[in-house]
């Protein structure tokens, strides 16, 4: 079956080491998405890739990296200048031309 | 920039009918999506209204008013299963240097809980 996969589904990590969260998908979308999710706060884009090699800061990129090496995964870096990176991490995908998104169950970050 | 606005909780019973209404503010709107988010899970996909009027599947309906910069989701014959939070998501033309890039943003969400 297709699907998006991210891993792992909780993450531990010590203030001021940077974490990289898996996002792989096989439904041969084109563009990908990393949101973080809040409470009370909805979903929120930190950024995008509509093609290979190719990305574009979202609304709150300061303290992410991304990278689009290959059309299926799409990693996203959580640096140590990232002041509040606690938070629920969720990946997407979609055709470019498709108003709806397939997300990923998401990371559960938490920074101590 | 982009707004939008929801309830943030909905208490309904099951067997009833549930209206979730979602307003926004744009400047290139093109579309508004909703998607269901159960508790710790991933948001799925249930409708999309590019064009006025009502879209149906099954018991979800989702309506858009273009002119009112508005839209609502309408769930029927509640069943427990459905208590989850609700997302409505405006599309939204950016211009970009790559062409124009349609972006997503969500709203808060809409937390509905059906009770018996």
């Amino acid at each position: 079956d297709g699907g998006i996969t991210q891993s792992p589904k909780y993450l531990f990590r010590k203030e001021g080491q940077n974490v990289t969260l898996s996002c792989e998908q096989n439904l041969n979308h084109d563009a990908m998405y990393w949101y973080r999710q809040d409470p009370g706060q909805g979903l929120r884009l930190i950024y995008y890739s509509q093609i290979v090699n190719d990305f574009q800061k979202g609304d709150i990129a300061e303290g992410y990296s991304v990278s689009r090496e290959k059309k299926e995964s799409f990693p996203l870096t959580v640096t140590s200048a990232q002041k509040n990176p606690t938070a629920f991490y969720l990946c997407a995908s979609s055709m470019l031309d498709n108003y709806g998104y397939t997300f990923g169950s998401g990371t559960r970050l938490t920074v101590v | 920039g982009q707004s939008l606005e929801q309830p943030s909780e909905v208490t309904a019973v099951e067997g009833a009918i549930v209206q979730i209404n979602c307003t926004y503010q744009t400047s290139g709107f093109y579309g508004l999506s909703w998607y269901q988010q159960h508790d710790g899970g991933a948001p799925t996909f249930l409708s999309y209204n590019g064009l006025d009027g009502l879209e149906e599947t099954g018991r979800f309906s989702s309506f858009l008013s273009r002119s009112d910069s508005y839209g609502y989701l309408l769930l029927q014959e509640l069943q427990m299963k459905d208590s989850a939070s609700y997302f409505c998501a405006v599309r939204d033309l950016l211009a970009h240097n790559s062409g124009g890039y349609q972006k997503v943003t969500f709203g808060i969400g809409t937390k509905l809980q059906v009770i018996p």
